[in-house]
Parts: structure tokens; sequence; C-alpha cells
């Protein structure tokens, strides 16, 4: 069957470290994958799109990685802060009828501790 | 400032109500789409729209109806609410072509009682 996994534990990391976070998917073959921030009470934010044919993508202190092999991307926040603190969604595209739709994973909360 | 909004941020109704969720999104984008999410499960996909009066089912639709008369308006009926339609209710909206990250609205967290 298919399955997108991220780590359901919440992460805990010390201010100034690199945060990163893991998105596992299988029987899938993603054009592209999508991470998102998402706060307590409000709908996700688009963070960073990495599409199949890119190991990598970096946006300020974020990077994505992309390995279609293991079928994993990892997102990192380097240098974190307590606002980085949230909860942090993958979405894989899978093609329905013609049409991309996104697969979320149910997300992995990360705490930046001061 | 793009803006997806939804019509209720809480919502409490009984079980055998009707029910609409409105989503309303001011970027002109063709796409849009209605997912709930539970603890552990993460955002599923209901229903979305490619266009006006065009709708098809997402992987969860049973139970529930949508309505897109307008482009900007995208609308979730519950025409009988039950207990385990209990949920947040999240309503995106992306455009057609160029990067397809979508944009969420706050979310309507609604229950059946």
């Amino acid at each position: 069957s298919q399955k997108i996994e991220q780590n359901s534990e919440a992460l805990n990391i010390q201010e100034g470290k690199t945060a990163t976070l893991t998105c596992n998917y299988t029987n899938y073959s993603p054009a592209y994958l999508q991470w998102y921030r998402q706060d307590p009470g409000r709908g996700p934010v688009f963070l960073l799109l990495i599409r199949e044919n890119e190991k990598e993508k970096r946006k300020e202190r974020l990077k994505v990685t992309f390995d279609t092999t293991l079928k994993q991307s990892l997102f990192h926040i380097t240098a974190s802060q307590p606002a980085d603190s949230a909860t942090y969604l993958c979405a894989l595209a899978a093609s329905s009828g013609g049409y991309n739709k996104l697969i979320f994973g149910a997300g992995t909360r990360l705490a930046v501790h001061p | 400032d793009v803006k997806v909004t939804q019509s209720s941020r809480y919502l409490v109704k009984r079980t055998g109500e009707k029910v609409f969720l409105e989503c309303v999104q001011d970027m002109d984008h063709e796409n849009m789409f209605w997912y709930r999410q539970d603890p552990g499960l993460g955002l599923r996909l209901i229903y979305f729209s490619y266009d006006v009066k065009m709708k098809e089912k997402g992987d969860i639709p049973e139970g529930y109806s949508v309505s897109r008369e307008k482009k900007e308006r995208f609308s979730l009926i519950l025409e009988s609410a039950s207990t385990n339609q209990t949920s947040m209710y999240l309503c995106a909206s992306r455009s057609r072509g160029g990067i397809p990250e979508q944009f969420f609205g706050p979310g309507t967290r609604l229950t059946v009682l």
C-alpha cells in the first residue's frame, strides 16, 4: 500500500543547532515533494518544493534533500531559533486521473528551546 | 497579501444537521481543495475543483459534497452531519501553472454532537 511517514514524535533541540526532519514514502513515484509549516490553530504555509530530478534545494536557513532511490526527503533548519517551533508537513505529488494531488504526511512537531 | 478565508473558525452542530463550510480566495486561482485534518492522520483530501462547476472526488468523499458556482468560492456540504465528521477542515487554492504550492485558509474546527 502507499504510505508517507514522518516521525510522529516531537523533535526537541537547542537553539542554534540544526534540526533535521525526515519524510519517507513507499509505493509512490512523486514528480515533486513539498514542505509546509503549520502553527497551532492555523493552516499550513508552503516553504519549499523539490522536484524528482533535484538532489537539494536551499532557501535561507532551510535545506531540503530528495533521494528517490531511498524514497526519502530530509528537511534541515540550520541555526534554529525558538520561532522555528511548529509542525512541519511533507507532501508529495501523486498523479490521479491526469491531475497531481498532494498526499500529506502527519507532520513532525519541532520544539526549539532557548 | 494573498488570502484564503473560511466562513467560520469554530462550529458546533448536532447530528443530522446540514452543514455548509464556505471558502473564498482572492488570488484568481483555478484549483481549490477541501481537506480534513485529524491527529496522527495528516491532511486528507475530500474533494477538489479545477474549474468553475467542476469537481473531483478526493480520497475520502463519503458523506460530503461540494459546490463551485464562482471561481473564488468553494463550498463543502455535509448533508447529514455525523459525530465522525468532527474534525479540522482546511480549504486551499493554487494556480493552474507555476509552482504548485497550495495556499491554505485558517481552518474551521467543526464539532458534531
